[in-house]
């Protein structure tokens, strides 16, 4: 079945950086767009990031511009978020998503929780 | 950019219809017919339920509706049962600098 599994999240200090990952199965994963989304403590949802099926295009909030990049290894099915200079704001679920038709998240993988405090 | 305005929370009886607003911009909603919406269950992932303002995927039930009318965008839920009660969440795509938008989110209780 069509699945999204996250993994790498845990309990960072600001400033420093840690490495997200995404591992897709049960379509393929090269024809598609993918997107990283996050969810703070009791917040709602906020877009972060989005990478072209090819890799040839990325997308950034502005909140994590110059911070934040995506990539993606069609050869292992797995997109990355590597998240440099960490701040306390940045603490969230993160969760990957599939690019559907429309604009819209049609697949998500379960999340992975990245704290960030001294 | 702002994010979407949903009301906090809605509430029905089991069988009722309710009816979620997602008010934006003539940047977002009003230009665009690219809202989704979203389902998430307390502790879970979200679930497409709607996407490009009223289209269901594959195994949303009907009872799932969704229309736009200006700015605002609206998910009608008929029928209403406790499987329903979940937190909702609008987006619109936002043009290519934002790019997209989620809502504020919507709590749904079922008396």
């Amino acid at each position: 079945q069509v699945q999204l599994v996250e993994s790498g999240g845990g309990v960072v200090q600001p400033g420093g950086s840690l490495r997200l990952s995404c591992a897709a199965s049960g379509f393929t994963f090269s024809s598609y767009g993918m997107h990283w989304v996050r969810q703070g403590p009791g917040k709602g949802l906020e877009w972060v990031t989005f990478i072209r099926y090819d890799g040839g295009n990325k997308l950034y909030a502005d909140s994590v511009k110059g911070r934040f990049t995506i990539s993606r290894d069609s050869s292992k099915n797995t997109l990355y978020l590597q998240m440099n200079s960490l701040r306390a704001e940045d603490t969230a679920v993160y969760y990957c998503a599939k690019d559907g038709s429309g604009y819209a998240f049609d697949i998500w993988g379960q999340g992975t929780m990245v704290t960030v405090s001294s | 950019q702002s994010a979407l305005t949903q009301p906090a929370s809605v509430s029905g009886s089991p069988g009722q219809s309710i009816t979620l607003s997602c008010t934006g911009t003539s940047s977002d909603v009003g230009s665009y017919n690219l809202v989704s919406w979203y389902l998430q269950h307390p502790g879970k992932a979200p679930k497409l339920m709607i996407y490009e303002g009223s289209k269901r995927p594959s195994g949303v039930s009907n009872r799932f509706s969704g229309s736009k009318s200006g700015n605002t965008a609206s998910l009608t839920i008929s029928g209403l049962q406790a499987e329903d009660e979940a937190d909702y969440y609008c987006c619109s795509y936002a043009g290519s600098s934002t790019f997209y938008v989620f809502g504020t989110g919507t709590k749904v209780t079922v008396l």
